[in-house]
């Protein structure tokens, strides 16, 4: 069985760094095709992909986040993390993590199942 | 950016019918790479289709995806309580970027 649990702080000051940390079970980030993702979500709002980071280290970030979101990967300990710097209030959401499978024959769909339970970032001075 | 508009907003139907939801891409997403994902109030979101119309893992056939290009249709067969909910969707042809959500809700 796959889980995924975010941890990290739940307030941030504004031009703060975040820093999120993501640890898994169930799947190992050493397995060919694996990832795990973040994905965000404003309260009420939907969701919006951050980052992606695959088992042979490679990754992948939003266009538009891309110069303030880091993601990297801890196999041994099986967590991923990932820093957003320059926060502000327009960060506020839940954010989750979640498992990149691989999928079919050849594994090419960059879905996630399942998610974490996510948490929730607020973003005040 | 691939952009992702969602119809309707809302859905309000009875526990039995069929729900018809539409996913539309401002550009063609290569090779069918859409997904659906279902979210329940207060909780992560599920996948339930992945390439436009392969079941994930353990969700029922009542649900079924179809479509191409820029036009995708989520189908839920006969809609049960447990399927009131929030349906997203994704597509990973170009980056990956989700759409605004459709609300399926008690009629």
């Amino acid at each position: 069985q796959i889980t995924l649990k975010e941890s990290g702080p739940t307030l941030v000051k504004p031009t703060q760094t975040l820093t999120l940390t993501c640890t898994f079970s169930g799947f190992s980030l050493s397995t060919s095709g694996v990832g795990v993702g973040w994905i965000r979500q404003p309260p009420g709002k939907a969701l919006e992909w951050l980052a992606l980071i695959y088992w042979n280290d490679d990754k992948r970030y939003s266009p538009s986040l891309k110069s303030r979101l880091t993601i990297t990967k801890d196999t041994s300990k099986n967590q991923v993390v990932l820093t957003m710097t320059n926060m502000d209030p327009v960060d506020t959401a839940t954010y989750y993590c979640a498992h990149r499978p691989v999928l079919g024959i050849f594994g090419v769909d960059e879905v996630f199942d399942p998610w974490g339970q996510g948490t929730l970032v607020t973003v005040s001075s | 950016e691939i952009v992702l508009t969602q119809s309707p907003g809302t859905l309000s139907l009875s526990p039995g019918e069929r729900a018809t939801l539409s996913c539309r891409a401002s550009q063609s997403v290569s090779s069918s790479y859409l997904a659906w994902y279902q979210q329940k109030p207060g909780q992560a979101p599920r996948l339930l289709i992945y390439g436009a119309s392969s079941r994930a893992t353990g969700i029922p056939d009542r649900f079924s995806g179809s479509g191409s290009g820029t036009d995708f249709t989520l189908t839920i067969s006969r809609l049960e309580p447990e399927d009131f909910a929030v349906y997203y969707c994704q597509q990973y042809g170009s980056s990956l970027t989700f759409g605004p959500g459709t609300k399926v809700d008690i009629k």
